[in-house]
């Protein structure tokens, strides 16, 4: 079946610190891939996401490439800010089926220090 | 535009009551969804729906039930609630079962 690994946390950064959270999946043919933030209190919002491979996806400065030679979706942010405090989850919904479903990973909690 | 609504926010069930979570989204979309997230395990789908009149099981669907007797809503049912059942529900929605919009989700508690 699908599944999708996290690197896990919690991660504590500096501001203006560099972030990578590394992601990979394990899934037939080409899934969409997606990135998610969960801020404290609130439901997930999609943050990016990529649909074929070597795709970019780009938002608020996040970025994630879709590189299907390594089934990765990796996270970066050049420099976080305090506001980026939250939990962010990797996601992929496959490319084929009537049961379209989302598959998560764990997590990973990303608290940034001023 | 509301998005995805789910009521209530908060519920304190004691173990063998019955409850149905709300949830209701404006968007036209086909796909729903329900999931539960307990700390830090991610979130599980428990039930689904492709449409109107089609449910189907996630992963975790022992204790639930859902209809989807609308496009709008997607209830879902806690039947003897228990304390595993304590959780954070949320409910999705998505045009295509791809990007997924979330409802702010409903913290149950079971004593």
């Amino acid at each position: 079946g699908n599944s999708v690994t996290q690197m896990e946390g919690p991660v504590t950064l500096s501001e203006e610190a560099f972030l990578t959270i590394n992601c990979t999946y394990t899934a037939t043919g080409y899934p969409s891939l997606f990135w998610y933030v969960q801020y404290p209190g609130e439901g997930l919002q999609l943050l990016l996401k990529a649909t074929k491979a070597d795709d970019k996806g780009s938002n608020k400065g996040f970025e994630a490439t879709y590189r299907k030679e390594t089934t990765s979706f990796h996270l970066e942010k050049g420099s976080v800010q305090v506001s980026d405090s939250a939990v962010y989850f990797c996601a992929l919904s496959p490319s084929s089926g009537s049961a379209r479903q989302l598959t998560f990973g764990s997590g990973t909690q990303l608290t940034v220090l001023p | 535009n509301a998005g995805v609504t789910q009521t209530p926010k908060f519920r304190i069930l004691k173990i063998g009551q019955s409850m149905t979570l709300q949830c209701a989204q404006d968007m036209n979309h086909n796909y729903m969804y329900w999931y539960r997230q307990d700390p830090g395990m991610g979130l599980k789908l428990i039930y689904y729906s492709v449409g109107a009149g089609i449910t189907d099981k996630g992963e975790v669907p022992n204790g639930y039930n859902v209809s989807r007797s609308t496009t709008e809503d997607f209830p879902l049912r806690l039947e003897l609630a228990a304390p595993s059942q304590t959780s954070v529900y949320f409910c999705a929605s998505s045009p295509r079962g791809e990007e997924a919009f979330f409802g702010q989700g409903t913290r149950l508690t079971v004593v």
